[in-house]
């Protein structure tokens, strides 16, 4: 079975510039996650989904970010415009439920530089 | 508030040794699990292991084992016979059982190096 699949895996972009960030959970996934790594903070969760519908986007920095999934093997994370500090390496993650021992299972990451 | 505290700068090893990685955690909640991910230098995050709270025995897979000591909070990671390929980040997360926001926690991660 295929992983989550993120696009793309490197983004260099100018600051100022929309973003946009592909993800494609496992199928049979209910969940959805967006997340954001950095030296500084280490892995934030910015959002996570339910059957397509966001849940808890208390994560998300600002309104230059914003999440959807209009359906259940696809979702975006666009930022606009982007700014340097936006700079990290952002994965995305399913699991089947949130609940026990579900695993949440990560795509390899989108790595964003804004110049 | 869950917390995580992965205070280990930085680990090394020698192949074919084992290694703990420590973790230790906060947490009100009576039930809860924890995870173990991988993360290599060429970034990807892999599950490794699962430990419930109620579970009666410590948690194995493979050459890797948590030593859990609930009393004490702590989920300690066992990689036994270490591999070049095990040096990477590893990071100590958490969930509640129950509730609406089950998120994970995820601590600040420990680096491990295995020498040849």
């Amino acid at each position: 079975d295929a992983g989550v699949i993120q696009s793309p895996r490197h983004e260099v972009t100018e600051m100022g510039q929309e973003v946009t960030l592909r993800c494609k959970p496992i199928s049979g996934h209910d969940y959805l996650f967006w997340y954001r790594q950095t030296m500084m903070r280490g892995l934030e969760l910015l959002i996570y989904f339910n059957n397509n519908v966001p849940i808890d986007d208390s994560g998300m920095p600002e309104d230059r970010f914003s999440a959807k999934m209009p359906n259940a093997s696809f979702s975006t994370l666009k930022i606009q415009p982007s700014e340097p500090r936006d700079s990290a390496v952002y994965f995305c993650a399913s699991s089947p439920g949130l609940a026990g021992a579900n695993t949440q299972y990560f795509g390899p990451g989108t790595r964003l530089t804004v110049l | 508030a869950q917390k995580i505290t992965q205070t280990q700068p930085g680990m090394f090893v020698q192949e074919k040794e084992a290694v703990t990685l420590d973790c230790t955690y906060d947490t009100s909640d009576p039930s809860y699990g924890l995870f173990w991910y991988k993360q290599p230098s060429s970034g990807e995050m892999i599950f490794l292991i699962y430990q419930g709270s109620y579970d009666q025995q410590n948690a194995t897979e493979g050459r890797y084992s948590l030593n859990f000591q609930k009393a004490r909070k702590s989920a300690n990671l066992v990689i036994s016979a270490s591999q070049l390929g095990d040096s990477a980040m590893y990071f100590c997360a958490m969930r509640r059982f129950e509730g609406a926001n089950s998120k994970l926690t995820f601590g600040k991660g420990i680096t491990l190096s295995v020498r040849p």
